[in-house]
């Protein structure tokens, strides 16, 4: 098993452009999240799924979107990109809810500028 | 609002016994969880506890006590390889993970 897979590893945006942040796991898991997390900072969950179809805002939220059309796949969107936008992003899925582990792919390091 | 509190650097011995420290605030109370962040990596799950006491696993043992809102992560026979932030996160009334900021730890020889 593959586990959690996120494309790309690095990405340079200019201010205005848009990206897709791709996260794809194997495991079958329901649950899927979208961490950002800035140096010396805690994650900040942006988004959540808890399966195909469903999904809701985390803690930051604005200037992302996601979908969750199958099980695997849980795409980000970020439409006009800002430098705020600048860190290392994550994706990640559980079995079950949050009191479950959580299994973290290897991240994307964005950079706006 | 919701707190968790961790030392941001601490420095060790190879060899050595290391405790870190979370203390959280937090609405309500569903888990906390220890993961290990190699610079450059994603975290990677070490322990769930629910529970009051201590559950140990290899090197590596998490206590927890409910009442005091805390917690700590208890490292022994520290090695080269352990230096890597450790980041302590607690499962909400809502069942929200909130994260802490993250302890470094830094192995010398």
């Amino acid at each position: 098993n593959a586990g959690v897979t996120q494309t790309p590893k690095f990405r340079i945006l200019k201010i205005g452009q848009s990206m897709t942040l791709q996260c794809t796991q194997d495991m079958n898991h329901n649950y899927m999240y979208w961490y950002r997390q800035d140096p010396g900072m805690g994650l900040k969950l942006i988004y959540y799924s808890v399966g195909a179809g469903i999904t809701d805002k985390g803690e930051v939220p604005n200037g992302y979107n996601v979908s969750r059309s199958t099980t695997e796949d849980f795409p980000l969107r970020l439409e006009l990109a800002a430098p705020s936008q600048t860190s290392v992003y994550f994706c990640a899925s559980s079995s079950s809810g949050t009191n479950n582990e959580q299994f973290f792919g290897p991240g994307t390091r964005l950079t706006v500028l | 609002g919701q707190n968790i509190d961790q030392p941001t650097e601490m420095t060790a011995t190879e060899g050595a016994i290391v405790q870190i420290n979370c203390t959280y605030q937090t609405s309500g109370f569903n888990g906390l969880f220890w993961y290990q962040q190699h610079a450059g990596e994603a975290p990677t799950f070490l322990s769930y506890n629910v529970l009051d006491g201590l559950e140990e696993k290899g090197r590596f043992s998490s206590f927890l006590s409910r009442s005091k809102g805390y917690s700590y992560l208890l490292l022994k026979e520290l090695q080269m390889k352990d230096s890597a932030s450790y980041l302590c996160a607690v499962v909400d009334s809502n069942y929200q993970l909130i994260w802490g900021a993250g302890t470094k730890l830094i192995i010398k020889p």
